[in-house]
């Protein structure tokens, strides 16, 4: 039980900003929410990760709704590089080690 | 910084036998993870090791086991393999008992094909 959801796919123009969605309705008060992205024939590569407040880093922006109910990852230029499929994982609850993945969104960037 | 390197990249096996995948971890991260990844699905934890020993388990039965040596570096065992346990098998290390959820740097992973 992954416990996010997420678009199967979404297209995106080169260049242009990305906004991937996720809904955790069921997030508890301390459960942060993570980004990690999977490259083909790669493993996954840690993104972003936010608790409360939107997050920046060189990678991408976190905006989390006042809920915390979703969020949304930002790319704000996408590139071909950008093409990877995106996990938002919710954790990790108190005593719990493991990242839980869905299937995530695919992301395609149009050149 | 060296990342995580996992070993061999590619193996086919016969149902049956027994496989161990090995992986080295990030410098200075002494917490690693393995995964399972069927082919068009999301990662699935297997267990984790924290120095040395394991801390973690997901939904897998006894078969899959491993190892964390005194260097960090992992291996993952599997006995008695099925035509399910076909997968990517993918490693990730991290720091302090990585319980944080990022941080966390993966390899490649070993993709294991039983026939």
């Amino acid at each position: 039980d992954a416990k996010t959801t997420q678009p199967n796919s979404m297209e995106s123009n080169e260049e242009e900003p990305v906004h991937l969605p996720c809904n955790h309705s069921t997030i508890s008060g301390t459960d942060y929410i993570h980004w990690y992205r999977q490259l083909p024939s790669q493993g996954p590569e840690y993104v972003i990760h936010g608790l409360t407040s939107n997050v920046n880093n060189r990678m991408a922006s976190l905006a989390i709704a006042e809920d915390r109910k979703s969020s949304t990852l930002i790319l704000h230029r996408a590139t071909l590089r950008d093409a990877a499929v995106y996990y938002c994982i919710r954790g990790l609850g108190a005593g719990s080690y493991q990242l839980t993945f869905g299937k995530g969104t695919k992301l395609s960037v149009i050149p | 910084e060296t990342g995580v390197t996992q070993s061999p990249t590619h193996l086919i096996k016969t149902r049956g036998q027994q496989v161990t995948l090995r992986c080295s971890s990030q410098s200075g991260h002494n917490t690693v993870s393995w995964y399972q990844q069927a082919l068009g699905q999301g990662p699935q934890f297997i267990f984790q090791y924290y120095r040395e020993e394991e801390n973690g388990r997901g939904n897998f039965p006894p078969r899959f086991s491993g190892l964390q040596f005194p260097n960090y570096s992992s291996e993952l065992n599997v006995n008695a393999l099925e035509l399910d346990d076909s997968a990517l098998y993918l490693c990730a290390s991290g720091e302090g008992g990585a319980r944080s959820g990022y941080g966390y740097t993966f390899g490649s992973g070993t993709r294991l094909t039983v026939v």
